[in-house]
């Protein structure tokens, strides 16, 4: 079965320093990975999938397949990125749904 | 355009009432999923849909949990005889082509 661990419950930056939130996964074939992020009061959005290899709002996220992890980083923290950030899973295996992590809650100081 | 919306917003049911909670996925989207969010946990899938068809309700924590889309879009999650345990935020999201989930704002469900 595949499992999504982000090993921080909360993590605390200043302005303008760089983040890194850290996400895990358990999984034997070739998932599709995703950041997610919950803005206060607001609902769950997509932030990036690794297929796109994309920059959304400075975040970029690579996928190592050897250390089976998908960190999510960006060099600058700013204040509007304080948020909820899940790491979720998709195991391609046809059902399409999304294995979660329990969420990391990142907090920048100004 | 008009995102996935959800109804009620907020329940509070007594522990043995049976509750309905509605989903509106964004129009044509074929696939649609609903999640349990525990308390300072992530989403839990619960059950998914493609058009009418529900492919996968392996998530789904008990037979007093049952799912529906008869026509296709709007889905119905229902919880018989509501325990404690149920408390929880349920979220539906639809996806279309490109595979994307987009997420409604959740129905809060507090059984007392």
């Amino acid at each position: 079965a595949q499992r999504v661990t982000q090993p921080e419950k909360l993590l605390s930056v200043f302005k303008g320093a760089p983040v890194e939130l850290k996400c895990n996964y358990s999984y034997s074939g070739s998932p599709e990975l995703f950041w997610y992020v919950q803005y206060s009061r607001q609902r769950l959005q997509l932030l990036l999938r690794h297929i796109s290899r994309e920059s959304i709002k400075g975040f970029t996220a690579d996928l190592n397949k050897g250390e089976t992890s998908f960190h999510l980083k960006k060099p600058f923290a700013q204040e509007e990125d304080s948020a909820m950030y899940y790491c979720a899973l998709d195991s391609g295996a046809g059902s399409y749904q999304l294995t979660f992590g329990k969420g990391t809650k990142l907090s920048v100081i100004p | 355009g008009a995102g996935v919306s959800q109804s009620p917003r907020y329940k509070v049911a007594k522990r043995g009432q049976d509750v309905a909670l509605r989903c509106d996925p964004i129009s044509g989207h074929v696939s649609l999923f609903w999640y349990q969010q525990a308390l300072g946990q992530g989403p839990e899938f619960l059950t998914y849909f493609q058009n009418e068809a529900q492919l996968d309700k392996s998530g789904l924590p008990s037979d007093r949990f049952f799912a529906e889309r008869p026509e296709g879009s709007v889905s119905t999650l229902k919880i018989q005889r509501t325990q404690q345990e149920d408390s929880a935020v349920y979220l539906c999201a639809s996806s279309g082509s490109g595979g994307t989930q987009y997420f409604g704002p959740g129905t809060r469900l507090t059984v007392l």
